[in-house]
């Protein structure tokens, strides 16, 4: 089975732009999660869809939010971008029904802004 | 708010040695504690994972530990090689009642010399 893709893999953006990340789940995985890796705050939960809808969240502001089409592939969409926002943002899909299932990662997109 | 606590940052060891790493988390309903592998320019790699019901799990030369009355687990190594080197994360589930996540602590860099 393929694993989890990441499109793109990299990304160079200016402050005030916004930008879509893309990733397909590993084939048969429903459940999408995106995390933010930063060095300072280590990697961080922003959010969790299942069939369409978001089911968790994790703690930043409105300028991040996500969205899964029916085939589970999903994409983010980080709006009015800061300095700050530079990371690589990983993809993951879960395995499993459970919250005891394994969680694959891709390999992220690293996004830089200016 | 919820954190996972890991110790330590940097770990040298030579080839052949032990490695271990410690975790603590907060959340009382965390019920499953996956580790990672990371290497350069990648996303990480789900390495081993340990559920609330079970004390002690291994896999070849990786075994993990959890003491769910003092909140701890930990990782160890045996028989390292090179290859080892990278960072590796410990993580433990959030105990949301909707959806999943991952509470990730800030990595172990761990080099293995020849």
């Amino acid at each position: 089975k393929a694993g989890v893709t990441q499109t793109p893999r990299y990304l160079i953006k200016t402050r005030g732009q916004q930008v879509t990340l893309s990733c397909s789940p590993i084939s048969g995985h429903r459940s999408v999660s995106w995390y933010q890796q930063t060095p300072g705050q280590g990697l961080q939960f922003l959010f969790e869809y299942f069939s369409e809808t978001q089911r968790n969240k994790g703690n930043f502001p409105g300028r991040f939010s996500g969205r899964q089409f029916s085939n589970s592939r999903s994409e983010m969409n980080v709006s009015t971008l800061e300095l700050g926002d530079s990371a690589l943002y990983l993809c993951a899909s879960l395995e499993g029904p459970g919250r005891n299932s394994p969680l694959h990662f891709g390999n992220g997109t690293r996004l830089t802004v200016t | 708010g919820e954190n996972v606590e890991q110790h330590p940052s940097t770990l040298s060891v030579q080839e052949g040695d032990s490695a271990v790493i410690k975790c603590t988390y907060s959340d009382s309903a965390s019920n499953y504690f996956p580790w990672y592998k990371q290497e350069l320019g990648k996303g990480p790699q789900l390495i081993i994972d340990i559920r609330s019901n079970v004390g002690e799990k291994k896999d070849q030369r990786i075994a993990v530990t959890l003491n769910k009355t003092a909140k701890h687990f930990s990782l160890h190594i045996t028989e390292t090689q090179p290859e080892d080197s990278a960072v590796y994360f410990c993580a433990a589930s959030l105990g949301s009642n909707s959806g999943y996540a991952l509470n990730f602590g800030k990595g172990t860099s761990l080099l293995v010399t020849p």
